[in-house]
């Protein structure tokens, strides 16, 4: 079975440009998650979605970050203008949904990591 | 605000010996404790999860140990293994948000041969 697919796996570019990242789900998990990764901070969840619709943006660190999911086999994450901050591994992660009585792990992919100049 | 802790940042074990993580958790309302493994290239990945309800699980050489009055749980790795080597975090979540994990900032394991 195909795991969480990201892409760029790596992404250099000048301070002010625009970033896309991008993430297809496992097939079938409704739940989608975009996480960043430093040596500072760890893992911080910065949103996730639940059937395409953004359920929790409180971690994305300001309005120069927005993500979407247009459909269930795809999301991005935009940064506009990136800053040299920004630097990071980025994750995505999909799940079936949680329950009250059993949680579903999260499966996430292999990253992107991003450095901006 | 970090809700869970995580200690060592990092750790070198002997092979054969014994890796012992912690975490301390604040939110009581959290019931359930993931570990998640991550090797170098790679997005993490479960190991092993428990609930408060029991002390104690263990799959294999792995073992979770749950004190819940000292909210505080710990992940050990028994005859630790070169192949162990890799970045441990640990996780909680509450029953109100099944879906969010917090996570704790990782430790980088190290087993020698």
């Amino acid at each position: 079975d195909a795991g969480v697919i990201q892409s760029p796996r790596h992404e250099v570019t000048e301070m002010g440009q625009e970033v896309t990242l991008r993430c297809k789900p496992i097939s079938g998990h409704n739940s989608l998650f975009w996480y960043r990764q430093t040596m500072m901070r760890g893992l911080e969840l910065l949103i996730y979605f639940n059937n395409n619709v953004p359920i929790d943006d409180s971690g994305m660190p300001e309005d120069r970050f927005s993500a979407k999911m247009p459909n269930a086999s795809f999301s991005t994450l935009k940064i506009q203008p990136s800053e040299p901050r920004d630097s990071a591994v980025y994750f995505c992660a999909s799940s079936l949904p949680g329950q009250k009585i059993r949680n579903q792990p999260q499966h996430f992919g292999d990253g992107t990591r991003l450095s901006i100049l | 605000q970090q809700q869970v802790k995580q200690s060592p940042q990092s750790l070198i074990v002997q092979k054969g010996g014994i890796s012992i993580i912690n975490c301390a958790y604040e939110n009581t309302a959290f019931d359930y404790f993931p570990w998640y493994q991550q090797f170098p290239g790679k997005g993490p990945a479960l190991l092993i999860a428990i609930r408060p309800d029991v002390s104690e699980k263990k799959e294999g050489r792995f073992t979770i140990s749950f004190n819940k009055s000292a909210k505080q749980f710990s992940l050990h790795i028994m005859d630790s293994q070169p192949g162990d080597s890799a970045t441990y975090f640990c996780a909680a979540s509450s029953p109100g948000n099944t879906d969010k994990l917090i996570f704790g900032t990782g430790t980088r394991l190290q087993v020698f041969p």
